[in-house]
Protein backbone atom coordinates (compact mmCIF):
# COMPACT_ATOMS: atom_id res chain seq x y z
CA UNK A 1 0.00 0.00 0.00
CA UNK A 2 1.44 3.54 -0.39
CA UNK A 3 2.33 5.53 2.39
CA UNK A 4 3.55 9.20 2.70
CA UNK A 5 6.61 10.24 0.58
CA UNK A 6 8.61 12.87 1.81
CA UNK A 7 11.57 14.04 0.02
CA UNK A 8 14.07 14.73 0.78
CA UNK A 9 15.16 12.15 2.93
CA UNK A 10 18.38 14.14 4.22
CA UNK A 11 19.05 17.48 3.61
CA UNK A 12 22.44 20.10 4.72
CA UNK A 13 22.35 23.74 4.57
CA UNK A 14 24.42 26.41 5.88
CA UNK A 15 22.72 29.08 8.32
CA UNK A 16 20.86 31.65 6.91
CA UNK A 17 20.26 29.57 3.64
CA UNK A 18 16.64 28.34 2.77
CA UNK A 19 15.41 24.43 2.39
CA UNK A 20 12.08 23.45 1.30
CA UNK A 21 10.59 20.41 2.08
CA UNK A 22 8.25 17.82 0.17
CA UNK A 23 5.06 15.71 1.26
CA UNK A 24 3.04 13.63 -0.96
CA UNK A 25 0.27 12.04 1.13
CA UNK A 26 -1.67 8.68 1.24
CA UNK A 27 -3.41 8.71 -1.99
CA UNK A 28 -6.96 10.01 -1.26
CA UNK A 29 -6.05 11.88 1.71
CA UNK A 30 -6.57 15.46 1.80
CA UNK A 31 -5.48 16.40 5.06
CA UNK A 32 -1.90 16.76 5.90
CA UNK A 33 0.33 17.90 9.01
CA UNK A 34 4.43 18.61 9.55
CA UNK A 35 5.87 17.59 12.70
CA UNK A 36 9.21 18.90 13.61
CA UNK A 37 11.55 16.60 15.79
CA UNK A 38 14.46 17.19 17.85
CA UNK A 39 16.83 14.91 19.03
CA UNK A 40 15.46 13.04 21.82
CA UNK A 41 12.34 14.99 21.48
CA UNK A 42 8.90 14.11 20.40
CA UNK A 43 7.06 15.19 17.98
CA UNK A 44 6.58 18.84 17.86
CA UNK A 45 3.26 19.90 15.69
CA UNK A 46 3.76 22.77 13.33
CA UNK A 47 1.04 23.25 10.68
CA UNK A 48 -1.43 21.44 8.54
CA UNK A 49 -3.69 22.13 5.99
CA UNK A 50 -7.09 20.66 5.11
CA UNK A 51 -8.50 20.64 1.48
CA UNK A 52 -5.77 22.78 0.57
CA UNK A 53 -6.14 25.72 3.39
CA UNK A 54 -4.53 25.94 6.73
CA UNK A 55 -6.62 23.94 9.32
CA UNK A 56 -4.67 24.42 12.17
CA UNK A 57 -1.45 26.26 13.32
CA UNK A 58 1.45 24.93 16.14
CA UNK A 59 4.91 26.14 16.96
CA UNK A 60 5.84 27.35 13.66
CA UNK A 61 8.37 30.24 13.46
CA UNK A 62 7.14 32.71 11.74
CA UNK A 63 10.29 32.28 9.49
CA UNK A 64 8.62 29.09 7.62
CA UNK A 65 5.69 28.54 5.77
CA UNK A 66 3.84 26.08 3.98
CA UNK A 67 0.80 24.82 1.38
CA UNK A 68 -0.52 22.51 0.03
CA UNK A 69 -1.27 21.88 -3.60
CA UNK A 70 -4.16 21.22 -5.61
CA UNK A 71 -3.29 17.89 -6.27
CA UNK A 72 -2.84 17.74 -1.91
CA UNK A 73 1.25 17.50 -1.73
CA UNK A 74 2.51 20.05 0.91
CA UNK A 75 5.57 21.98 1.11
CA UNK A 76 7.26 23.01 4.20
CA UNK A 77 9.45 26.26 3.55
CA UNK A 78 12.25 27.13 5.81
CA UNK A 79 14.31 30.36 5.54
CA UNK A 80 17.07 32.05 7.19
CA UNK A 81 18.08 28.51 8.69
CA UNK A 82 19.60 28.59 12.25
CA UNK A 83 21.05 25.78 13.79
CA UNK A 84 18.55 25.13 16.25
CA UNK A 85 16.24 23.95 13.22
CA UNK A 86 18.25 20.97 12.62
CA UNK A 87 15.59 18.34 13.08
CA UNK A 88 13.71 15.44 11.90
CA UNK A 89 10.60 17.28 9.88
CA UNK A 90 7.84 14.34 9.38
CA UNK A 91 4.81 15.07 7.33
CA UNK A 92 1.77 12.60 8.28
CA UNK A 93 -1.54 12.54 6.35
CA UNK A 94 -5.12 11.66 6.92
CA UNK A 95 -8.46 11.57 5.21
CA UNK A 96 -10.72 14.47 6.93
CA UNK A 97 -10.43 16.44 10.22
CA UNK A 98 -10.59 15.14 13.78
CA UNK A 99 -14.78 15.67 13.21
CA UNK A 100 -14.99 13.28 10.84
CA UNK A 101 -12.44 10.40 11.80
CA UNK A 102 -10.54 8.82 15.10
CA UNK A 103 -7.45 10.90 14.37
CA UNK A 104 -5.56 8.24 13.30
CA UNK A 105 -2.49 10.18 11.61
CA UNK A 106 0.26 7.93 8.81
CA UNK A 107 3.46 9.35 8.98
CA UNK A 108 6.32 9.66 6.26
CA UNK A 109 10.02 8.36 7.29
CA UNK A 110 10.80 12.41 7.79
CA UNK A 111 13.06 14.50 6.55
CA UNK A 112 16.32 15.02 8.45
CA UNK A 113 17.81 18.92 8.18
CA UNK A 114 20.85 19.57 9.28
CA UNK A 115 22.58 22.90 9.65
CA UNK A 116 25.63 23.86 9.69
CA UNK B 1 -2.25 23.31 25.87
CA UNK B 2 -3.39 19.63 26.45
CA UNK B 3 -0.16 17.47 28.06
CA UNK B 4 0.61 14.18 27.72
CA UNK B 5 2.94 12.32 30.72
CA UNK B 6 4.26 9.40 29.69
CA UNK B 7 5.95 7.19 31.93
CA UNK B 8 8.59 5.35 32.56
CA UNK B 9 11.06 7.69 30.52
CA UNK B 10 13.11 4.52 29.92
CA UNK B 11 12.55 1.07 30.57
CA UNK B 12 15.30 -1.98 29.92
CA UNK B 13 13.77 -5.29 30.76
CA UNK B 14 14.98 -8.63 30.11
CA UNK B 15 13.21 -11.28 27.43
CA UNK B 16 10.08 -12.22 28.75
CA UNK B 17 9.22 -10.04 30.92
CA UNK B 18 6.04 -8.12 31.38
CA UNK B 19 5.49 -4.40 31.39
CA UNK B 20 3.37 -1.61 31.53
CA UNK B 21 3.19 2.08 30.20
CA UNK B 22 1.46 4.70 30.96
CA UNK B 23 0.08 7.88 29.28
CA UNK B 24 -1.54 10.20 31.71
CA UNK B 25 -3.08 13.98 31.47
CA UNK B 26 -5.68 15.79 33.39
CA UNK B 27 -7.44 16.81 29.69
CA UNK B 28 -10.31 14.58 28.12
CA UNK B 29 -9.05 13.21 24.76
CA UNK B 30 -12.11 12.20 22.16
CA UNK B 31 -9.28 9.86 20.46
CA UNK B 32 -5.98 8.91 21.47
CA UNK B 33 -3.32 6.95 19.92
CA UNK B 34 -0.34 4.82 20.13
CA UNK B 35 2.48 4.50 17.87
CA UNK B 36 5.93 2.76 17.71
CA UNK B 37 9.04 5.06 16.45
CA UNK B 38 12.40 3.15 14.94
CA UNK B 39 15.32 5.51 15.17
CA UNK B 40 15.45 7.74 12.27
CA UNK B 41 11.72 6.53 11.08
CA UNK B 42 8.41 7.99 11.34
CA UNK B 43 6.13 7.17 14.36
CA UNK B 44 4.00 3.68 13.08
CA UNK B 45 0.39 3.59 14.09
CA UNK B 46 -0.10 0.81 16.56
CA UNK B 47 -4.18 1.75 17.56
CA UNK B 48 -6.57 3.84 18.19
CA UNK B 49 -9.08 4.43 21.42
CA UNK B 50 -11.76 6.07 21.57
CA UNK B 51 -14.66 4.68 24.44
CA UNK B 52 -13.59 5.44 27.38
CA UNK B 53 -13.05 2.24 29.28
CA UNK B 54 -12.11 0.21 25.92
CA UNK B 55 -9.34 -1.88 25.65
CA UNK B 56 -8.14 -3.25 22.50
CA UNK B 57 -5.27 -6.14 22.05
CA UNK B 58 -2.56 -6.53 19.46
CA UNK B 59 -0.96 -9.99 19.65
CA UNK B 60 1.14 -9.52 23.17
CA UNK B 61 0.48 -6.18 23.29
CA UNK B 62 -2.70 -4.51 24.78
CA UNK B 63 -4.15 -1.15 25.02
CA UNK B 64 -6.55 0.06 27.67
CA UNK B 65 -8.64 3.80 27.03
CA UNK B 66 -9.13 5.41 31.09
CA UNK B 67 -13.27 5.21 31.80
CA UNK B 68 -12.49 9.47 31.65
CA UNK B 69 -10.79 9.45 28.59
CA UNK B 70 -7.45 10.95 30.35
CA UNK B 71 -5.09 8.53 30.68
CA UNK B 72 -4.43 5.36 28.69
CA UNK B 73 -1.89 2.19 29.09
CA UNK B 74 -0.15 -0.13 27.05
CA UNK B 75 0.72 -3.33 28.47
CA UNK B 76 3.64 -5.96 26.51
CA UNK B 77 3.48 -9.12 28.26
CA UNK B 78 6.68 -11.66 27.61
CA UNK B 79 8.67 -8.93 25.94
CA UNK B 80 10.91 -9.81 23.14
CA UNK B 81 14.04 -7.89 21.38
CA UNK B 82 11.66 -6.86 18.62
CA UNK B 83 9.51 -5.00 20.83
CA UNK B 84 12.61 -2.57 21.18
CA UNK B 85 11.82 1.15 20.38
CA UNK B 86 10.23 4.22 21.14
CA UNK B 87 6.26 4.12 22.36
CA UNK B 88 4.34 7.59 22.06
CA UNK B 89 1.15 8.18 23.24
CA UNK B 90 -0.64 10.66 21.11
CA UNK B 91 -4.19 12.21 21.91
CA UNK B 92 -6.60 14.64 19.65
CA UNK B 93 -8.55 17.20 21.48
CA UNK B 94 -12.06 17.01 22.13
CA UNK B 95 -12.48 20.82 21.69
CA UNK B 96 -13.62 22.66 18.31
CA UNK B 97 -10.80 23.18 15.93
CA UNK B 98 -8.92 20.05 17.67
CA UNK B 99 -7.09 18.81 14.66
CA UNK B 100 -4.02 18.49 15.55
CA UNK B 101 -2.51 15.99 17.80
CA UNK B 102 -0.37 16.46 21.06
CA UNK B 103 2.46 13.60 21.37
CA UNK B 104 3.75 12.14 24.77
CA UNK B 105 7.62 12.70 25.38
CA UNK B 106 7.60 8.73 24.60
CA UNK B 107 9.02 5.57 26.52
CA UNK B 108 12.12 4.46 24.67
CA UNK B 109 11.98 0.63 25.71
CA UNK B 110 14.70 -2.07 25.46
CA UNK B 111 14.44 -5.39 25.32
CA UNK B 112 17.32 -7.53 26.53
CA UNK B 113 17.78 -11.14 24.48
Amino acid sequence: AAGVIQSPRHLIKEKRETATLKCYPIPRHDTVYWYQQGPGQDPQFLISFYEKMQSDKGSIPDRFSAQQFSDYHSELNMSSLELGDSALYFCASSFGLAGSNTGELFFGEGSRLTVL
Amino acid sequence: TQLLEQSPQFLSIQEGENLTVYCNSSSVFSSLQWYRQEPGEGPVLLVTVVTGGEVKKLKRLTFQFGDARKDSSLHITAAQPGDTGLYLCAGRGSGAGSYQLTFGKGTKLSVIP
